[in-house]
């Protein structure tokens, strides 16, 4: 149990364009949310936290009309990367946990490079 | 505010070598500590927690037990494998939103 999906797990776009990435919880109802991104050999930094139903909560420094992040259903969340640039390329993991509790399951991660 | 401090790598070992990983952490209040592992090219897998003082938390041979007089929490194991390689990371989480705090990661790459 407990399984969170992403998709796509790798993409690659044009500078200037926009990509959408999705977080889906598979076995469980998750009300909370997580983005984190990850640079080589770096450790995660948070970007933002989303409950359903309400706007996100960014991290200081995150532009949050860069990376607009949904949270429409209990089971999916999505992150939108607007007019991507090559700065922007890296490892975007999700991770999510249910009512109460206190452990969060994540995602396999979406690579995403700009050219 | 929160933070966690891991030894930085990589760390090299041969197989069937002993692992410590130290970690510390400084947080208010009663934290809860967990070790994830991060396979190339994938996300972060939960490999063990503990949630209190003296706790031990283990898994798949790996253990770690919750020090609060010294706020550390660190990995070990007895005998590494080549598929234990990958990237550990130590993190914190004391809030009601679970939000955790990790570590910079130390890359274990066990060789033959």
């Amino acid at each position: 149990g407990a399984v969170v999906s992403q998709h796509p797990s790798w993409v690659i776009c044009k500078s200037g364009t926009s990509v959408k990435i999705e977080c889906r919880s598979l076995d469980f109802q998750a009300t909370t949310m997580f983005w984190y991104r990850q640079f080589p050999k770096q450790s995660l930094m948070l970007m933002a936290t989303s409950n359903e139903g309400s706007k996100a909560t960014y991290e200081q420094g995150v532009e949050k009309d860069k990376f607009l992040i949904n949270h429409a259903s209990l089971t999916l969340s999505t992150l939108t990367v607007t007019s991507a640039h090559p700065e922007d390329s890296s490892f975007y993991i999700c991770s999510a946990n249910s009512a109460g509790g206190r452990e969060q399951y994540f995602g396999p991660g979406t690579r995403l490079t700009v050219t | 505010g929160n933070s966690v401090t891991q030894m930085e790598g990589p760390v090299t070992l041969s197989e069937e070598a002993f692992l410590t990983i130290n970690c510390t952490y400084t947080a208010t209040g009663y934290p809860s500590l967990f070790w994830y592992v991060q396979y190339p090219g994938e996300g972060l897998q939960l490999l063990l927690k503990a949630t209190k003082a003296d706790d031990k938390g283990s898994n798949k041979g790996f253990e770690a037990t919750y020090r609060k007089e010294t706020t550390s929490f660190h990995l070990e194991k007895g005998s590494v494998q080549v598929s234990d390689s990958a990237v550990y990371f130590c993190a914190l989480s004391n809030n009601a939103g679970n939000m955790l705090t990790f570590g910079g990661g130390t890359r274990l790459m066990v060789k033959p």
